[in-house]
């Protein structure tokens, strides 16, 4: 069964603590995401990966950083430079960033902040 | 950089047809999505228009696209219960990376 997966789905942090959010696919997807939900905002890109080894700086990056040293993981670590961490954290995955571009979503780790 | 808006929420009859609009600042768009979240659930891809199209059905969906006002809208015919989620908006611009801009979301709550 192919997919995309997150774990764990719910997650409480204490402040000033760093926290690492995983992100698995088994679609032989290249390129790779992750952002950031709230409500009444949408979604905001965090950082982007097009290939194993790369990864770019998406529109809110600041406070996070992220690895992708095998194609099917995407770890996203929220360090205790990220303000505001309370949120829902999406992961997505695609073939690529051309054509279609279809983005397959996991389904969200829930960050609280205590 | 680009903007993708949608009204917040929206109620509706079961039976009834839903509309849900979006209104988008990028000219340079290539594709534009509609996806649907369920509660504490990641995106699902609904359907998707290529820019040079003005219409697309798909069984009870049906989006419209207006490229020269730059609005796009979903079309959810005899809409259900199970249609109650929260529907985006997404575009696709032509640069470099091909960047996909989500909207905000609008909740659709569909009453029996």
């Amino acid at each position: 069964d192919g997919g995309i997966t997150q774990s764990p789905k719910y997650l409480f942090r204490k402040e000033g603590q760093n926290v690492t959010l995983s992100c698995e696919q088994n679609l032989n997807h290249d390129a790779m995401y992750w952002y950031r939900q709230d409500p009444g905002q949408g979604l905001r890109l965090i950082y982007y990966s097009q290939i194993v080894n790369d990864f770019q700086k998406g529109d809110i990056a600041e406070g996070y950083s992220v690895s992708r040293e095998k194609k099917e993981s995407f770890p996203l670590t929220v360090t205790s430079a990220q303000k505001n961490p309370t949120a829902f954290y999406l992961c997505a995955s695609s073939t690529g960033t051309s054509g279609n571009n279809e983005q397959f979503f996991g389904p969200g780790t829930r960050l609280t902040v205590l | 950089g680009e903007d993708v808006e949608q009204s917040l929420f929206l109620s509706v009859r079961e039976g009834d047809s839903s509309v849900i609009n979006c209104t988008y600042t990028d000219s340079s768009s290539t594709y534009l999505y509609w996806y649907k979240q369920e509660p504490g659930a990641g995106l699902q891809l609904l359907t998707y228009i290529f820019s040079n199209m003005d219409m697309k059905q798909d069984q009870r969906l049906t989006v419209l696209l207006n490229k020269k006002d730059k609005h796009l809208s979903l079309r959810i015919a005899d809409t259900q219960t199970g249609d109650s989620a929260i529907y985006f908006c997404a575009e696709k611009d032509s640069g470099g990376y091909q960047k996909v801009t989500f909207g905000t979301g609008t909740k659709l709550q569909v009453i029996p």
